[in-house]
């Protein structure tokens, strides 16, 4: 069974601190890894990873998978309060054509001012 | 991204009743997928809606208990049958868009709260 396991489960910095989110995995068959985050109801989509290495970078945001050791890291520099949310960590399930995600419990990270 | 919408935003219900929440997306998607998200806790695949015959559902969820419909390429139902308060959680529809594999596109949300 696939198993996602997303640290610290939750995470208070203040503001203009930098901050790193774990998430490793165990899937056969790896495909790719998805982050999001949700701020109130819907998860809002940020990265997919499929290639080890290859870091994906969207403003202060950025991320980075390891194929080798199962384990994706989301950066967040100089973080605002607009950061606070949950960040999710998600990968599709087993089996090719298969697009269920199987989800971590995610890391609450607050940011106060 | 996909433009999803989801009715209602939420609702408050009493126990043994039912309600049905919609999903419609502005283009046509390949996959729509209904899951839950109980309080304090992560999102869980209730089931994967398949245009114009049965969803296929993940161990634990029966289609008596939620049944869903999806007569097109871009509208989808979910109904909570006979509820209880451990019901009371957030239903989320999510799509994949042809050609844009496995990236998973949330609608809004429906906060439910059974009393």
């Amino acid at each position: 069974e696939d198993k996602v396991v997303q640290s610290p489960l939750s995470l208070v910095v203040h503001e203009g601190d930098t901050v790193t989110l774990n998430c490793s995995y165990e899937v056969t068959n790896f495909r790719s890894l998805l982050w999001y985050k949700q701020e109130k109801k819907a998860p809002t989509f940020l990265f997919m990873l499929t290639s080890s290495g290859i870091e994906k970078k969207s403003g202060r945001l950025s991320s980075i998978l390891d194929k080798k050791e199962l384990f994706s890291i989301l950066n967040i520099t100089a973080t605002q309060t607009g950061d606070s949310a949950i960040y999710l960590c998600a990968v599709p399930a087993e089996g090719a054509g298969s697009y269920q995600l199987t989800f971590g419990k995610g890391t609450k990270l607050s940011v106060i001012p | 991204s996909a433009v999803i919408s989801q009715k209602p935003s939420r609702d408050i219900c009493q126990r043994g009743t039912s309600l049905t929440i919609q999903c419609q997306v502005d283009s046509q998607v390949t996959m729509m997928f209904w899951y839950r998200q109980q309080p304090g806790q992560s999102l869980t695949l209730i089931a994967t809606a398949n245009q114009g015959s049965e969803a296929t559902y993940e161990s634990g969820f029966v289609i008596d208990k939620f049944p869903i419909s999806r007569p097109n390429l871009t509208f989808s139902t979910l109904t909570v049958s006979n509820m209880s308060p451990e019901d009371s959680s957030i239903y989320l529809c999510s799509v994949v868009r042809a050609g844009i594999q496995e990236t998973q596109y949330f609608g809004p949300g429906t906060r439910l709260l059974v009393l």
